[in-house]
């Protein structure tokens, strides 16, 4: 079965840390993985894609890793910012489906003052 | 990237009437619309896809008579939530997708509240 499994569920972390996020996935086959971010009552924004052969990318100070063997990926988020509060989703491309999607349950981000 | 308008933002409606949603695609052709729905703390969850000028296709569990999806043209999909009543309340969000583009693009959401 396609799944996608985000942890933690849910974080918070002081202003100016940094933190990781991970996705563990079994879709097969394997297309892409993108992450976004979804601020309360929006839609998901795109911060990074990444395909089989790539281990790394950056946005900003967003990083993404993905290790295609284990099928784990992770989202680091460096000097957090009160506006990185928000959901962020894992979504996995393969696997069938109408859509070709399979979406984490994202994991909720909390940053305070 | 794309951008996909969704309107409204956010509605409140009475148990028993009809709500229309819209998707737009702004500046390209999107010649598939995906709807989905979101529960908090849930992912999103597929309810039907569009093709331009054809019936949508529903997923299993989806009652299509209560969802009424139209995708009249290459920039226009619109969900109708009819009788609403207080379990249909949601996030909706859309997404569309170009003709020979893997890719979707999602929409801002419309949060939906029967009362």
């Amino acid at each position: 079965k396609n799944q996608v499994e985000q942890s933690p569920q849910s974080l918070i972390i002081l202003e100016g840390k940094n933190c990781t996020l991970q996705c563990n996935y079994t879709v097969s086959p394997f297309s892409n993985l993108r992450w976004y971010k979804q601020d309360t009552g929006r839609g998901p924004v795109s911060l990074t894609i990444m395909t089989f052969s790539e281990n790394t990318k950056s946005n900003g100070r967003y990083t993404a890793t993905l290790d295609a063997d284990t099928k784990q990926s992770s989202l680091h988020i460096t000097a957090s910012q009160l506006s990185d509060s928000a959901s962020y989703i894992c979504v996995v491309r393969g696997g069938g489906g109408a859509d070709g999607l399979t979406f984490g349950k994202g994991t909720h981000l909390i940053i305070q003052p | 990237g794309a951008v996909v308008s969704q309107h409204p933002s956010w509605v409140i409606c009475k148990s028993g009437t009809s709500v229309k949603i819209e998707c737009r695609s702004l500046d390209f052709q999107a010649t598939t619309m995906f709807w989905y729905r979101q529960f908090p703390k849930q992912s999103l969850m597929l309810m039907a896809t569009s093709n331009e000028g054809s019936k949508a296709t529903y997923e299993q569990g989806v009652e299509k008579d209560k969802f009424l999806i139209n995708h009249a043209s290459l920039t226009l999909s619109t969900l109708t939530v009819t009788s609403a009543h207080p379990e249909d309340s949601s996030f909706y969000i859309c997404s569309a997708r170009g003709l020979g583009n893997t890719e979707a693009f999602f929409g801002q959401g419309t949060r939906l509240t029967v009362v």
